[in-house]
């Protein structure tokens, strides 16, 4: 069964740094893209970052040069890191498993963890 | 980046109801358009991918058509379960954008 279970959310003053995991099971991190999406409160969905299968990673405007998203292929786990934290980044933060149904661009995100909340104020 | 623009923002509807959402691309996005449903605090689960490819495990009442621009998420007839907020996503470009989501709420 696949699960996706995100964990290092918390309180954090602006300026600060965080890391989240996503420990997956069911499947390999390296055989799937693998997403973080976060929700601001009562706000919609926002595409954060990828680290595709073959290891490259894509950033949304919004946090390029500020977070950074990896893996431990040993711990089957994928992070992200972020930086120079500000009130705009305090939100619910989902990780999710891609799937492909059509070569390059068929990509959808077909599980989903319980997300972790950062908050971000002083 | 390419924006995705849902409408109505928020719709109220009846059991048995058939409800239709729209999603619009900025520009051509071909097929690659993905929509989820969202529970008040729960994660996103995903409904169809490739604009009309349900799920497995999706109820057959929901349905997606379109191509190019123009995308919609019907609900033949509403179930109480389906009280929720609906996402539309494209994956046309790499930097993925969502729409803005439509609340579907009791009348």
């Amino acid at each position: 069964e696949v699960q996706l279970v995100e964990t290092g959310g918390g309180l954090i003053q602006p300026g600060g740094s965080l890391r989240l995991s996503c420990a997956a099971s069911g499947f390999t991190v390296t055989k799937n893209n693998m997403n973080w999406v976060r929700q601001a409160p009562g706000k919609g969905l926002e595409w954060v970052s990828v680290i595709y299968s073959g290891g490259t990673t894509n950033y949304a405007d919004s946090v390029k040069g500020r977070f950074t998203i990896s893996r431990d292929n040993s711990k089957n786990t994928v992070y992200l890191q972020m930086n120079t934290l500000g009130a705009e980044d305090t939100a619910v933060y989902y990780c999710a498993r891609d799937n492909m149904w059509s070569y390059n661009r068929g990509w959808y995100m077909d599980f989903w963890g319980k997300g972790t909340t950062v908050i971000v104020s002083s | 980046d390419i924006q995705m623009t849902q409408s109505p923002s928020s719709l109220s509807a009846s059991v048995g109801d058939r409800v239709t959402i729209t999603c619009r691309a900025s520009q051509s996005i071909n097929s690659f358009l993905n929509w989820y449903q969202q529970k008040p605090g729960k994660a996103p689960e995903l409904l169809m991918y490739g604009a009309s490819f349900l799920q497995m495990g999706v109820p057959s009442r929901f349905s997606g058509s379109g191509s190019g621009t123009d995308f919609t998420l019907t609900i033949s007839s509403l179930q109480p379960d389906d009280f929720a907020t609906y996402y539309c996503q494209q994956s046309y470009s790499a930097l993925l954008t969502f729409g803005g989501g439509t609340k579907v709420e009791v009348k």
